[in-house]
């Protein structure tokens, strides 16, 4: 996670919205994702957004890209306690071979109910 | 949906001895990945596999080895552990061509080096 850059903690009370910020570095990246890793569980894809748009809506989660400063954010709206897990934007940078995915350290978000 | 499936999901070995971890990819998926995630950390792409070919090597020690079989099965072997390789260990598959780079994962290894 090195190219990757997240804030590492998020508390919002449920029923907010989450903002969760990313900042990448390469930006021949074509697709950036977000996964979503609950305790002891491995990585869910949530969502993913294609390079030249600015923001991608899946129910209630919404993804801004602003390619020019190369940041990333997850919008979550009405936070449940469900949402509570560690959310990774990750890219496949160029220098990827076979397409392996470069990840953030990851941002833990807490709901508290 | 069939997923990712890895096995054993934990394994405990001493200092020095070896381990096999084992994925089974999503079936008609063709590429597969390893990574290691840290007590703490993100994950690190280890190695991947296109057609049962080693397609690309990332951090992995020289006491790792990998492969792919012929039902595209992957094995990663591990040997002369150590402390620092305790952590948890992800197969990710995808197919190959598509235009968005969607790999699915697995539940993970969790490996205890004691």
């Amino acid at each position: 996670g090195e190219d990757v850059e997240q804030s590492l903690f998020l508390s919002v009370r449920e029923g907010d919205s989450s903002v969760i910020n990313c900042t990448y570095t390469d930006s021949s990246s074509t697709y950036l994702y977000w996964y979503k890793q609950e305790p002891g569980a491995g990585l869910q894809l949530l969502t993913y957004i294609f390079s030249n748009m600015d923001m991608k809506q899946d129910q209630r989660l919404t993804v801004l890209l602003n390619k020019k400063d190369k940041h990333l954010s997850l919008r979550i709206a009405d936070t449940q306690t469900g949402d509570s897990a560690i959310y990774f934007c990750a890219e496949t940078p160029r220098w990827a071979g076979s397409y392996q995915l470069t990840f953030g350290k990851g941002t833990k978000l807490s709901v508290i109910p | 949906a069939a997923g990712v499936i890895q096995s054993p999901r934990h394994l405990i070995k001493e200092k020095r001895e070896t381990a096999t971890l084992k994925c089974y990819p999503i079936p008609r998926h063709d590429t597969v990945y390893w990574y290691q995630q840290g007590p703490g950390q993100d994950p690190q792409f280890l190695i991947s596999f296109y057609e049962k070919m080693q397609s690309d090597k990332g951090s992995i020690p020289d006491r790792f080895s990998a492969q792919q079989f012929s039902d595209y099965h992957s094995e990663l072997n591990m040997s002369s552990l150590e402390l620092g390789d305790s952590a948890l260990y992800f197969c990710a598959s995808r197919i190959q061509g598509l235009a968005v780079n969607e790999q699915y994962f697995g539940p993970g290894t969790r490996l205890t080096v004691t």
